[in-house]
């Protein structure tokens, strides 16, 4: 059975460094997503991607963040200069369409030290 | 604004026993309801969605507009259900869900 598969499974970075989050969705899937969870808290928004652009994003997905789909398979998820409070798994998912299901990958751990 | 609340952090019951998680959500228009679940050491996974109204692994869930509630039913529980269960909306002409914070259900044997 297909499915969406992130690397690496758990970063440690420092304060200020860039990290990028890799995300292989499924392959005939449009809609791309990728949301966090701090820990002991819900899962939120962070953006959704098709058609190569950003097609809505949160209040979370600010200038440090950037996504891009470099090639036919992967997702990435960029932090440009990371926050202690950037440390959250960090879920991507993918989906045929707008009003199908979203298939989520197993996460990365991020943590910021 | 948007949101969804689950209020059990955490609800144990023994095998056999009816399980009904607790979801509530705020939405002015028609939202879109959604269950997921989390087994151990598993990803994200759906389980059941409300313009479904399906039953999946014997769970339903029936949106009450009146109540906006969208409570996850099983008149059985088993002990293969201790997960995870995620609520979630998704609000019209958006792709975004929108979660709540989860309950963790535990079955005993």
């Amino acid at each position: 059975e297909p499915e969406v598969t992130q690397t690496p499974s758990h970063q440690v970075t420092q304060m200020g460094q860039e990290v990028i989050l890799r995300c292989v969705p499924i392959s005939n899937h449009l809609y791309f997503y990728w949301y966090r969870q701090i820990l002991g808290q819900k899962v939120e928004f962070l953006v959704s991607f098709y058609n190569n652009e950003i097609s809505e994003k949160s209040e979370i997905f600010d200038d440090q963040f950037s996504v891009e789909r470099p090639d036919g398979s992967n997702f990435t998820l960029k932090i440009r200069s990371t926050k202690l409070e950037d440390s959250a798994m960090y879920f991507c998912a993918s989906s045929t369409g707008v009003n199908t299901e979203a298939f989520f990958g197993q996460g990365t751990r991020l943590t910021v030290v | 604004a948007q949101r969804v609340t689950q209020p059990e952090k955490l609800l144990s019951v023994f095998k056999g026993a009816p399980v009904e998680l607790k979801c509530n959500y705020s939405y002015s228009g028609s939202p879109e309801l959604f269950w997921y679940v989390q087994y151990s050491r598993q990803r994200l996974q759906l389980l059941l969605r409300h313009i479904s109204r399906e039953s999946i692994k014997g769970f339903t869930a029936d949106l009450n507009k009146g109540e906006t509630s969208f409570h996850l039913k099983k008149p059985f529980a088993q002990e293969e259900d201790s997960a995870m269960y995620y609520c979630a909306l998704k609000a019209i002409n958006t792709d975004k869900l929108i979660f709540g914070t989860g309950t963790r259900l535990q079955v005993f044997p």
